[in-house]
């Protein structure tokens, strides 16, 4: 059965820190990876990832694949409050024309000031 | 240009009742799926609808259903509802099947009494 297992859980640093957010999966023909952050309610896309070892970046926060050892990590750098967040990974299946995302449970980051 | 609408934002329901869900897409997206997320399981896919048509369906009892509009605009129905039920439903459409730009809604947070 297809899974995406995140680690860690939860999270609580403080601001300025930098976090490392892992993500593994086990997909039948897996096609990419793709990072969301939930604030509230709906999920907002930050990366998708197709390429082993490409390190796609946004400001302060990056991430990269590595489809050798099935897995992924976000980076956030110099973190603030308003990064405090759940962090979620979904891989995406190739079979057949689909949009389904296979999700992890996610990680919730809390930034003290 | 409007986001993924979904409505209502809350509703609560008794067990044994039926529920009506409904997400309207970006306009122009043809492609609407479903996610159920609860603190235990993180998001799990429900369906697809692409063109009125299911595409693709998650592991879920029969109690959970669909179905999409010629204007694209999907609803989900509930029977019977049980506590487990309750739930944060997600929608998200993106232009076609097979590709990316997923956009999610907000979301409707049924609770179960």
């Amino acid at each position: 059965e297809d899974k995406v297992v995140q680690s860690p859980l939860s999270l609580v640093v403080h601001e300025g820190d930098t976090v490392t957010l892992n993500c593994s999966y086990e997909v039948t023909n897996f096609r990419s990876l793709l990072w969301y952050k939930q604030e509230k309610k709906a999920p907002t896309f930050l990366f998708m990832l197709t390429s082993s070892g490409i390190e796609k970046k946004s400001g302060r926060l990056s991430s990269i694949l590595d489809k050798k050892e099935l897995s992924s990590i976000l980076n956030i750098t110099a973190t603030q409050t308003g990064d405090s967040a759940i962090y979620l990974c979904a891989a995406t299946p190739y079979g057949g024309a689909t949009n389904k995302l296979i999700f992890g449970t996610g990680t919730l980051l809390a930034v003290q000031p | 240009k409007a986001g993924v609408t979904q409505t209502p934002r809350y509703l609560i329901k008794t067990r044994g009742q039926q529920v009506t869900l409904s997400c309207s897409p970006i306009s122009g997206h043809r492609s609407v799926s479903w996610y159920q997320q609860t603190p235990g399981q993180g998001l799990q896919f429900l369906f697809e609808y692409f063109s009125e048509t299911q595409r693709n369906k998650g592991n879920f009892p029969g109690r959970f259903s669909g179905r999409q509009f010629s204007n694209s605009r999907s609803e989900m129905n509930v029977s019977t509802l049980e506590l487990g039920d309750s739930a944060l439903y997600l929608c998200a459409s993106s232009l076609a099947l097979g590709g990316y730009g997923y956009t999610f809604g907000s979301g409707t947070r049924l609770t179960v009494v």
